[in-house]
């Protein structure tokens, strides 16, 4: 069962332009989502993160937005450049006290951004 | 600032051997954790620690082994390799500014034949 779903396995997008990943999510209880972002051979990096209270954040060229009646949000990229071609994982954190609460990943969307 | 670091990069084992990999931070982060990538699941969650001497199990714990003597250190065991555990694995240690963020490794790529 599948609580955080990145439907496209793969996104193409020129150069200059937005790129938009979508990310669904199936429980509620998930209390803040993050975009982490991946270059071959290397380790996931944060990106972006979004309380689950908010319905958009922004950070430079990169915007989360939240709709929690859909449970969707979305990773707007705005230019796209070529250095951002990479993995993005969506994730989501339920939050257990304690310190314990885990994060939940997608399968990972690869945006790869023509010339 | 070496952040989290993952020792050794590659490894092909066989099957039945068993091996240890490492992992050591320098943030002074009580909670670490190991994932497992593999194509098509994304990142899923192995064991996790929130401090010295405790450890728990996440998604995916059969066939491995965890400690955690102190706060740097959090060594990954499989003691008895089976190809199923072919995978790219990620330690991870999380910070205190942002809610779930997580710092990881560059990854070490297990081979088991």
């Amino acid at each position: 069962d599948q609580q955080v779903k990145q439907n496209s396995p793969s996104l193409s997008v020129q150069e200059g332009r937005i790129s938009i990943l979508n990310c669904d999510y199936t429980n509620s209880m998930f209390d803040y989502f993050l975009w982490y972002k991946k270059y071959p051979a290397e380790g996931p990096t944060f990106l972006i993160s979004i309380s689950s209270i908010k319905d958009k954040n922004e950070d430079g060229r990169f915007t989360v937005f939240l709709n929690k009646s859909a449970k969707h949000l979305s990773l707007h990229i705005v230019p796209s450049q070529p250095g951002d071609s990479a993995v993005y994982f969506c994730a989501a954190r339920t939050y257990s006290g304690g310190g314990a609460d885990g994060l939940t990943f997608g399968k990972g969307t690869h945006l790869i951004i023509q010339p | 600032n070496a952040g989290v670091t993952q020792t050794p990069k590659f490894q092909v084992l066989k099957t039945g051997q068993s091996m240890t990999l490492q992992c050591a931070q320098d943030m002074n982060h009580e909670y670490m954790s190991w994932y497992r990538q593999d194509p098509g699941m994304g990142l899923r969650l192995i064991h996790y620690s929130v401090g010295a001497g405790i450890t728990d199990q996440g998604e995916v714990p059969n066939g491995y082994n965890v400690s955690r003597s102190t706060t740097e250190d959090f060594p990954l065991r499989l003691l008895s390799a089976a190809p199923s555990q072919t995978s790219v694995y990620f330690c991870a240690s999380r910070g205190d500014l942002v809610p779930g963020e997580l710092f990881f490794g560059e990854g070490s790529r297990l081979t088991v034949l």
